[in-house]
């Protein structure tokens, strides 16, 4: 089993949907786990972090289940300008190493 | 925000020749940084985790006599790209974490060719 496993994608959400994607971990051990967004050929930039309460930025929810091992993002309201490759982050304690997934393609079509 | 500062950002490069890449902290130290390689369509791989003073970790399959790392102060990585092959055309980005921030920052990234 992978470290980090996402559906590649692509999701193709007409725009003004809404739009939820996981990210399964296999360390029962990891403590951190973030959302970055990608543009193409850009480097990632951090979208939000995961918390274990979950939480909301505006039109972007993380959330976190540490007992199935996975973590979501849902998007409400999508605009084109969500569309991206959304990586999903996990880090092991003391940042030791951070495992990127492999990334989710969503294009949010007009 | 935390700044990480990465160049050059786009380098063409001779086969067999080295290339130098450094990452700079900005305003914060950075006792780690990462250093991250990204082949077209694909996810960041982990090349190797760079310490301030200390001997860099490498993942498994990364050379580390190919792709050597100095992190000699506190606000600046350096990879090193020796002997450099079309094969090592990649996108290659470095990140640190500035301490009591969430995430990680990215450098911009550098686009190696080699032709």
């Amino acid at each position: 089993r992978k470290e980090v496993e996402q559906d590649p994608g692509p999701f193709n959400v007409p725009e003004g949907a809404t739009v939820a994607f996981n990210c399964t971990y296999s360390n029962s051990a990891s403590q951190s786990f973030f959302w970055y967004r990608q543009d193409c050929r850009k480097e990632p930039k951090l979208l939000m972090s995961v918390y274990s309460s979950g939480n909301e930025d505006g039109r972007f929810t993380a959330q976190l289940n540490r007992a199935s091992q996975y973590i979501s993002l849902l998007i409400r309201d999508s605009k084109l300008s969500d569309s991206a490759t959304y990586l999903c982050v996990v880090t092991t304690y003391r940042d030791d190493k951070i495992i990127f997934g492999k990334g989710t393609r969503l294009h949010i079509l007009p | 925000g935390a700044v990480v500062s990465q160049h050059p950002s786009r380098v063409i490069c001779k086969s067999g020749t080295s290339v130098k890449i450094e990452c700079r902290s900005l305003d914060f130290q950075a006792t780690t940084m990462f250093w991250y390689r990204q082949f077209p369509k694909q996810s960041l791989m982990l090349m190797a985790t760079s310490n301030e003073g200390s001997k860099a970790t490498y993942e498994q399959g990364v050379e580390k006599d190919k792709f050597l790392i100095n992190h000699a102060s506190l606000t600046l990585s350096t990879l090193t790209v020796t002997s450099a092959h079309p094969e090592d055309s990649s996108f290659y980005i470095c990140s640190a974490r500035e301490w009591g921030e969430d995430g990680y920052t990215f450098g911009s990234g550098t686009r190696l060719t080699v032709v």
